[in-house]
């Protein structure tokens, strides 16, 4: 593991689910960041966090709920998903929000909307 | 914002060949450009990166230019293995200001033949 873990590493829902996405981190980074990552799509940036607070959502849709906890845990909330939002969604922090440092992923979970 | 294009998108080399891919940025205040490795199933890894202040950065067989006149970076790979067959996505970031964020290329799928 490279200090950034995901679970579930594979996730299965209906589109009337609600699941949730978590991550956590241990290399006391900062910041907090969700992506998705489609096939053939480079990766979208959903949301950042810095220190705890919500600094950028990329027009993701409200069915996408981040919540931030505290700067070692970070989780995505999930409903009345799409069948278009099966993907792999990856957690990365880094030291700050400048992303100067580089990113350490998790290794992301596979969802798939039914 | 920032915009990365990153090309080809697919490249095909036998083993010990040199593979080259390479990235634009639009925007001028980036200074720094991370590469990462995914290989199949598995997350991005960082595996080199340049800021610039510098035009070039070597590890071992891999090495990355960059070219801040022109806005574009370079990842070079020599003497190709099989196990450096993975998709390669180079990424742009600034510090300071509201584009503090990684922008991603799209991705190279790199392919050593045996």
């Amino acid at each position: 593991e490279t200090g950034v873990t995901q679970t579930p590493r594979h996730l299965v829902m209906g589109m009337t689910n609600k699941k949730s996405l978590k991550c956590e981190q241990h290399l006391g980074h900062n910041a907090m960041y969700w992506y998705k990552q489609s096939a053939k799509k480079p990766l979208e940036l959903m949301f950042v966090y810095s220190l705890e607070e919500r600094v950028e959502n990329n027009s993701v849709p409200s069915r996408f709920s981040p919540e931030c906890p505290n700067s070692s845990h970070l989780f995505l909330h999930l409903h009345t998903l799409q069948p278009e939002d099966s993907a792999l969604y990856l957690c990365a922090s880094s030291q700050d929000r400048s992303g100067a440092y580089g990113y350490t992923f998790g290794s992301g979970t596979r969802l798939t909307v039914v | 914002g920032e915009n990365v294009e990153q090309h080809p998108s697919t490249l095909s080399v036998q083993e010990g060949d040199s593979a080259v891919i390479k990235c634009t940025y639009s925007d001028s205040a980036s200074n720094y450009f991370p590469w990462y490795k995914q290989e199949l199933g598995k997350r991005p890894q960082l595996i080199i990166d340049i800021r610039s202040n510098v035009g070039e950065k070597k590890d071992q067989r891999i090495a990355v230019t960059l070219n801040k006149t022109a806005k574009h970076f370079s990842l070079h790979i020599t003497e190709t293995q099989p196990e450096d067959s993975a998709v390669y996505f180079c990424a742009a970031s600034s510090s300071g200001g509201s584009n503090y964020k990684l922008t991603f290329g799209k991705g190279t799928l790199l392919t050593v033949n045996p």
